[in-house]
């Protein structure tokens, strides 16, 4: 079963936009990660989280993570048309097994 | 490296047949997951291997799937007899240490069973 659930489950916005995409969890997870798959590409790690991080940054990404509420948000800024592609969330959901659960992912469309 | 090598990239078959799809992860990865992406379902887990090792094959759909991994270097998904509802992309992902640390995809296998 899916441990998170990304929300928009579609995006499109302007080449130099900002794009937000959330994911909620269901369970404690020790890490939450965030993944980028284009089409019929595997997927491609971008950042990941520790559950005692709060926020994180790389180059235009930014992760937030608020585990009181068990959600992650992923926000890319200044968006281009080549971060056109589907972002997944990722967790290790704590169950004594050291497992990698996916969401349903965010479909984000840029238009130049 | 070359990262994780999937194979076939595409495979048709017929229902009834057996299909089996087959993964090399990176070296020195200890940790090994095999995914099945659907548009209706997404990615779902279906097995993970730790150090050769099936740790949680909770995902695995049915009788008629099997994985293995004889050695560090080489897993396979078996399914026999395959049926139309499994055509999807499988893939298969390594990590250096479980959940806990970034995981590496291979291209994936997109198989259709008619």
């Amino acid at each position: 079963s899916q441990q998170g659930e990304e929300d928009p489950q579609a995006l499109s916005i302007q080449e130099g936009e900002n794009a937000t995409m959330n994911c909620s969890y269901k369970t404690s997870i020790n890490n939450l990660q965030w993944y980028r798959q284009n089409s019929g590409r595997g997927l491609v790690h971008l950042i990941l989280i520790r559950s005692n991080e709060r926020e994180k940054h790389s180059g235009r990404l930014r992760v937030t993570l608020d585990t009181s509420k068990k959600s992650s948000s992923l926000l890319i800024t200044a968006s281009r048309a080549a971060d056109t592609a589907s972002y997944f969330c990722a967790t290790d959901a704590d169950s004594g097994y050291s497992t990698l659960t996916f969401g349903k992912g965010t479909m984000l469309l840029v238009s130049p | 490296d070359a990262g994780v090598i999937q194979s076939p990239r595409h495979e048709v078959t017929e229902m009834g047949q057996e299909v089996t799809l087959r993964c090399k992860p990176i070296s020195g990865h200890n940790s090994l997951f095999w995914y099945r992406q659907t548009m209706m379902r997404g990615l779902e887990l279906l097995i993970y291997f730790n150090n050769n090792v099936p740790i949680d094959d909770s995902g695995m759909p049915e009788d008629r799937f099997s994985a293995k991994m004889p050695n560090a270097s080489f897993s396979t998904l078996k399914i026999q007899p395959s049926e139309p509802r499994d055509s999807a992309v499988y893939f298969c992902a390594s990590t250096l240490g479980g959940a806990d640390t970034e995981a590496f995809f291979g291209q994936g296998t997109r198989l259709t069973v008619v």
